[in-house]
């Protein structure tokens, strides 16, 4: 089975705190991609990655960065936490094929992290 | 960024009974997939239709991706308690370079016993 691993499911952290978000898959998948889930606003991507040392600003990346290292692990970083970074934070992985067009296949989640900033 | 619409917010109905969700957008996407996510969970990949016009069916099911490939529905017959959950709709960029996923802001589903 494909899987996705987020480190951790809740985290509490303080404001102005550094917080790391670990995402790990196991199917060598190119493209991974860090959503923050909030009600009423669906899935908005904050950052994604097709290749290590890659990325690409989502929607909203302001306050956030991220690491691809490796081809299997994308981090997530809030530099200095803040009360409004409180959400449910999702990580994906896809597979690309590089065809006529291309086509990116379904993108598998993790079970999410969430995080409280207080 | 392509925005995707989805309608209802909410829904909430008795088992048994049918219902449709739409997801609608001003941009054309080159596919479209259809998530379910339950709580606790990250969303589950449901079924990616590609061709304008198609019709899928996953059991009591169908998703039918319009003509110009600008909105799709999810119709769901005969509902049952175990179909609650949150429907997302997510569509892939007609650029072929783009290859991240728009998230409509999803359908949260109710069916009650």
């Amino acid at each position: 089975d494909v899987k996705v691993t987020q480190s951790s499911r809740y985290l509490v952290k303080r404001t102005g705190e550094k917080v790391f978000l670990e995402c790990v898959q196991d199917m060598d998948h190119e493209n991974m991609f860090w959503y923050r889930q909030d009600p009423g606003l669906g899935l908005r991507l904050i950052y994604f990655s097709y290749d290590v040392k890659m990325k690409e600003k989502g929607d909203i990346p302001e306050g956030y960065s991220v690491s691809r290292e490796k081809k299997e692990r994308f981090s997530l970083i809030l530099e200095s936490a803040s009360t409004n970074q409180t959400s449910m934070y999702l990580c994906a992985s896809s597979l690309y094929i590089d065809s006529l067009q291309g086509m990116n296949t379904e993108a598998f989640f993790g079970q999410g992290t969430r995080l409280t900033v207080v | 960024t392509q925005l995707l619409e989805q309608s209802p917010q909410f829904l909430s109905i008795q088992e048994g009974e049918n219902l449709t969700v739409y997801c609608n957008s001003s941009s054309v996407f080159s596919s479209l997939q259809w998530y379910r996510q339950e709580p606790g969970e990250g969303p589950v990949l449901l079924v990616t239709v590609v061709t304008g016009g198609e019709v899928k069916k996953l059991k009591r099911l169908t998703f039918q991706f319009g003509d110009a490939r600008k909105d799709s529905s999810l119709h769901i017959t005969a509902a049952q308690p175990g179909d609650t959950g949150l429907y997302l709709c997510a569509g892939e960029p007609n650029s072929g370079s783009a290859r991240q996923l728009t998230f409509g802001s999803g359908t949260q589903l109710t069916v009650l016993p």
